[in-house]
């Protein structure tokens, strides 16, 4: 049981490249978000969805777009990157309506924008 | 816009010591989670308490919640060089949208 996987570990970009971030999940879990996690901030909350087909946007949206076309996958892309969307993305999932259990995190993408 | 706010940002302390944070929101809230993040790894849940509860435990955590004070507590007692952590509040706010608004966490050193 795996959980949570986020791919990739780690990337580096050039700004003005694109690039997509995969999640996946196996514990058949309605609900995936995306954070992103800069020093001294916590965690903010990008885009989620609350079921297959649906996206929604969180705190942080600009720059970035989702797609939710299968239950068990989230994916996030960056479309033209910049400096500033240098950070660690975490996605997230939950069993039932939001926030009413706890969220099971992957292990992160740490992104570099040069 | 962070819900919770974590107190203090960094605490060090002797290994078999208790360890106490704060959490503070400012919003009214369905309920308050904990989570720990270990250095470069995902935050992993620890404990939830609803707003009609006052306190909860699990193992050597223990959690309060004080609505009127919009506040909470995240105790780790007989603490471990393990228990060295990154430890977050999170709140799930009331009204539509729901998701989960994370503090800035208090950084944990446990030292042995």
């Amino acid at each position: 049981n795996a959980g949570v996987t986020q791919t990739p570990k780690f990337r580096v970009l050039k700004t003005g490249q694109s690039m997509t971030l995969l999640c996946a999940q196996d514990m058949n879990h309605e609900y995936m978000y995306w954070y992103r996690q800069d020093p001294g901030m916590g965690l903010r909350l990008i885009h989620y969805s609350v079921g297959e087909g649906t996206t929604a946007k969180g705190e942080v949206p600009d720059g970035y777009n989702v797609s939710r076309l299968k239950k068990q996958n989230f994916l996030l892309g960056l479309e033209s990157a910049a400096p500033s969307q240098t950070s660690v993305y975490f996605c997230a999932s939950s069993y039932g309506r939001q926030g009413a259990y706890g969220y099971t995190f992957g292990s992160g993408t740490r992104l570099t924008v040069v | 816009s962070q819900q919770g706010e974590e107190d203090p940002q960094a605490l060090s302390i002797q290994e078999g010591e208790n360890a106490t944070m704060n959490c503070s929101y400012k919003t009214s809230i369905n309920n308050l989670q904990w989570y720990r993040q270990n250095s470069g790894r995902g935050l992993v849940h620890l404990i939830l308490i609803r707003s009609n509860e006052r306190e909860k435990h699990s193992g050597r955590l223990r959690v309060t919640l004080d609505t009127s004070k919009k506040s909470s507590s995240l105790l780790i007692t007989a603490s471990r060089a393990a228990d060295t952590a990154s430890y977050f509040c999170a709140t799930d706010g009331r009204g539509s949208a729901r998701q989960l608004t994370f503090g800035s966490g208090t950084q944990l050193t446990v030292l042995p």
